[in-house]
């Protein structure tokens, strides 16, 4: 089974710092890894993703996410946060369910920036 | 992108009645649609997947009889909620993907059906 934990289900960050939220994998077999951006009574915008080649993966928005098989995260980092990234963030695995693949998605992290 | 839209966005019925949900490919062939249902303040749960033209699957706990699905085109799909209760109340998203396997495996979302049952 194909499993993804958030560590953090709240991060708080000042407009133009770092942005990290972390996201570690489990997976059987080589995972796709995924990192969706939910707005307020919207559905989910993909942001960036994983399959194979390089780890570094850049994504909408100035998002990138490194796959690190080492450490089996795959963490979402952006140099300067905007105040228009307050969001709700997944991280998901694809992996099988019980019709064939479909997308295991961790708990979610809320972004919260402050001015 | 590839654009999915779901209709209606809101939709409010009383205990007992029955509401459907519709997902739409609109630029793009989906042959598997996912759909999901999500709590305030939590993830998204698989609920089931269809395949254009065949029975959709459900995950382990979801009542194939209640969440009634129909995937009549690579299109459209289709969620009713039979007999619905203040329980189902929750935010319905369906997702198309382009292929079946994971190597292509990106699902585009669409923006939701918030259900509220009184």
């Amino acid at each position: 089974a194909q499993s993804v934990t958030q560590l953090g289900s709240h991060v708080s960050v000042s407009e133009g710092a770092l942005v990290l939220l972390r996201c570690n994998y489990s997976s059987s077999v080589p995972p796709y890894l995924f990192w969706y951006v939910q707005y307020p009574n919207q559905g989910l915008q993909l942001l960036l993703k994983y399959t194979t080649g390089a780890t570094l993966v850049k994504g909408i928005n100035g998002f990138e996410a490194e796959f690190k098989k080492s450490e089996t995260s795959f963490h979402l980092t952006k140099p300067s946060a905007h105040m228009s990234d307050a969001a709700e963030y997944f991280c998901a695995v694809s992996g099988p369910s019980n019709s064939g693949y479909a997308l295991n998605f961790g708990k979610g992290t809320s972004l919260l920036v402050t001015p | 992108g590839a654009v999915v839209s779901q209709h209606p966005s809101r939709v409010i019925c009383k205990s007992g009645t029955s509401v459907k949900i519709e997902c739409r490919s609109l630029d793009f062939q989906a042959t598997t649609m996912f759909w999901y249902r999500q709590f305030p303040k939590q993830s998204l749960m698989l609920m089931a997947t269809s395949n254009e033209g065949s029975k959709a699957t459900y995950e382990q706990g979801v009542e194939k009889d209640k969440f009634l699905i129909n995937h009549a085109s690579l299109t459209l799909s289709t969620l009713t909620v039979t007999s619905a209760h203040p329980e189902d109340s929750s935010f319905y998203i369906c997702s198309g993907g382009l292929a079946g396997g994971p190597s292509t495996d990106t699902q585009y979302f669409g923006p939701g059906t918030r259900l509220t049952v009184l």
